[in-house]
């Protein structure tokens, strides 16, 4: 149980165009759902926080106009990076917290890798 | 605030040998404590977590971590790894609804 999905794994696009990502809870119900960005050989930096149906609580220094969240179901969360451009190149990894049971525990996606060239 | 530092940025150890990734912590609040471990190009799987009661975590892959309170660690053990334990670790505390990480800790299994 708690497996979570993302979509695609990798991508490829031509800076200045948009890429969304997709995180999806498989067999749970998520409220919550984070959003965690990771440069190679360093640590997960958190970028935002999604509650279903409301909006997402943006990390100081994230520009939540360029990395849109959406949480439209309890079991998918979507990011958006807009314009994107190299410097956006990196590991994106989203998780969620389980609804209805162990709510300290976040469980996380395999990682998309996006390159912007 | 909480936050996490993990001692050591490599641990190369042999095939078959002890190894215990260090992690300190510290919070403010109540402690809720993590392992997690990333295989290259993968998201992050839970290897064991600490809520409550017993200090002593037994988690998967054969790796258990004690909870010391009195020393504001959570250090991360297994008696005898494998070359398949090569991999990153990551220690956290959950803080105010969010996660806060260490910077990792890359172990290296040689043979």
């Amino acid at each position: 149980g708690a497996v979570v999905s993302q979509h695609p794994s990798r991508v490829i696009c031509k800076s200045g165009t948009s890429v969304k990502i997709e995180c999806r809870s498989l067999d749970f119900q998520a409220t919550t759902m984070f959003w965690y960005r990771q440069f190679p050989k360093q640590s997960l930096m958190l970028m935002a926080t999604s509650n279903e149906g409301s909006k997402a609580t943006y990390e100081q220094g994230v520009e939540k106009d360029k990395f849109l969240i959406n949480h439209a179901s309890l079991t998918l969360s979507t990011l958006t990076v807009t314009s994107a451009h190299p410097e956006d190149s990196s590991f994106y990894i989203c998780s969620a917290r389980v609804a209805d049971r162990d709510q300290e525990t976040q469980y996380f996606g395999p990682g998309t890798r996006l390159l912007v060239l | 605030a909480q936050s996490v530092t993990q001692l050591d940025s490599q641990v190369p150890v042999f095939e078959e040998a002890p190894v215990e990734l260090r992690c300190n912590y510290s919070s403010s609040v109540s402690v809720y404590l993590f392992w997690y471990v990333q295989y290259p190009n993968q998201g992050l799987q839970l290897l064991l977590k600490y809520l409550s009661g017993s200090t002593l975590v037994k988690g998967i892959n054969g790796f258990e971590a004690e909870f010391n309170k009195s020393q504001t660690s959570f250090h991360l053990r297994k008696p005898s790894v494998h070359i398949s334990d090569t991999a990153e670790y990551f220690c956290a505390v959950r803080g105010a609804q969010k996660l806060v990480f260490g910077q990792g800790t890359r172990l290296t299994i040689n043979p």
